[in-house]
């Protein structure tokens, strides 16, 4: 069984200030892990995606994120916000259960104050 | 690279209407294709899972007779929202992926308001 689970469903930045999106996954296989980002109205766009080759992954808009498998994690970072980057963002696992199987985060809503 | 057109973008009909959305890799083949519903504030609900050629794999609680699936093509799969009725509205969004373990790529999704 799998399942993924971010811990907040919104976060508050100031423009300039770090980001931190935080996503614990549970799998019995080898899970690849996703970042993506929905603005309001729009299909989701992908960030960054692991998939068992270097740990820390570099994705889109300055995001990266690290997968930690001693602590289950997947968090998703990026140093400076900026007002572009208030969005919903989903952390996704998908392993092969016999089947791939798909599994979605309940979504973070990122807001940025100016 | 990696684009999905999803059409159309809002649809707003009458009750009882049947509502086609179609949804389309622009620069890749697809070997699957998925449809996923939205409600407002919520993540992504996975309807089905099409792959070309074959019937599609709908989740638990999705009705197949209601939301017919045809994957016709690897640049091409349509959802149809038969006999739609006022609990049918929703935001409606399609992926598609180069393979399993992919990454999806989504379309822009198709707000349908059923009135």
């Amino acid at each position: 069984a799998q399942s993924v689970t971010q811990l907040d469903s919104h976060v508050s930045v100031s423009e300039g200030t770090p980001v931190l999106l935080r996503c614990n996954y549970s799998s019995s296989y080898s899970p690849s892990l996703f970042w993506y980002v929905q603005h309001p109205n729009k299909g989701l766009q992908l960030l960054l995606k692991y998939t068992s080759a270097a740990t820390l992954v570099k994705g889109i808009n300055g995001f990266e994120a690290e997968f930690k498998k001693s602590e289950t994690s997947f968090h998703l970072t990026k140093p400076s916000a900026h007002m572009s980057d208030a969005a919903e963002y989903f952390c996704v696992v998908s392993a092969d259960t016999g089947g791939f199987k798909t599994i979605f985060g309940a979504g973070t809503r990122l807001f940025v104050k100016a | 690279g990696a684009v999905v057109s999803q059409h159309p973008s809002r649809v707003i009909c009458k009750s009882g209407t049947s509502v086609k959305i179609e949804c389309r890799s622009l620069d890749f083949q697809a070997t699957t294709m998925f449809w996923y519903r939205q409600f407002p504030k919520q993540s992504l609900m996975l309807m089905a899972t099409s792959n070309e050629g074959s019937k599609a794999t709908y989740e638990q609680g999705v009705e197949k007779d209601k939301f017919l699936i045809n994957h016709a093509s690897l640049t091409l799969s349509t959802l149809t929202v038969t006999s739609a009725h006022p609990e049918d509205s929703s935001f409606y969004i399609c992926s598609a992926s180069q393979g399993s373990n992919q990454p999806q790529h989504f379309g822009d999704g198709t707000r349908l308001s059923i009135l």
